[in-house]
């Protein structure tokens, strides 16, 4: 069982569309997660950190259920420009460790 | 978010030659980076952690007299892909871990290596 699983994707939507991805974790210790994007040919951008209370930046609402080990995000009134892989990461371990990466969900946004 | 810059952003060497690339981090001090490497179509693959004033840690499979690190401080990591081949030829990317929880990592815009 791989450490992060995501959904494989791809996604196709129209634009205005609200589409979920969805996560899951193997290691119950995990400390920290994240969600990242990354378009073709470029690095990693950092989209949100997720606590546990749930956080919302604009139109985007990332959730974490650490009982079921599952993290979400939710992105509301889809845009093209939202076209883009998304990467749930976990950080094992409370320090400046190792992150482990799932292995994204490709997302495309039709007009 | 935290800015990191990574130069060059794109380099052609020939076989056998080295290259070396700089990862910076420019409003914060790290005393990890990390790098990557990552192929067409694939995922990123953690090469290497590297910490300030102390040797970096290997990934498995990954030759350290190969990919030479170094991170002599805290805002500077650089990466020397030693007598480069043509199977070298990826994306390097490095990352910068903010030094407070939750520990977030910034990435560079890597560098394209190609070996003729």
């Amino acid at each position: 069982r791989k450490e992060v699983e995501q959904d494989p994707g791809p996604f196709n939507v129209p634009e205005g569309a609200t589409v979920a991805f969805n996560c899951t974790y193997s290691n119950s210790a995990s400390q920290s997660f994240f969600w990242y994007r990354q378009d073709c040919r470029k690095e990693p951008k950092l989209l949100m950190s997720v606590y546990s209370s749930g956080n919302e930046d604009g139109r985007f609402t990332a959730q974490l259920n650490r009982a079921s080990q599952y993290i979400s995000l939710l992105i509301r009134d889809s845009k093209l420009s939202d076209s883009a892989t998304y990467l749930c990461v976990v950080a094992p371990y409370s320090s400046a460790s190792k992150i482990i990466f799932g292995s994204g969900t490709r997302l495309s946004i039709r007009p | 978010g935290a800015v990191v810059s990574q130069h060059p952003s794109w380099v052609i060497c020939k076989s056998g030659t080295s290259v070396k690339i700089e990862c910076r981090s420019l409003d914060f001090q790290a005393t990890t980076m990390f790098w990557y490497r990552q192929f067409p179509k694939q995922s990123l693959m953690l090469m290497a952690t590297s910490n300030e004033g102390s040797k970096a840690t290997y990934e498995q499979g990954v030759e350290k007299d190969k990919f030479l690190i170094n991170h002599a401080s805290l805002t500077l990591s650089t990466l020397t892909v030693t007598s480069a081949h043509p199977e070298d030829s990826s994306f390097y990317i490095c990352s910068a871990s903010t030094p407070r929880g939750p520990y977030e990592q910034y990435f560079g815009p890597g560098t394209r290596l190609t070996v003729t």
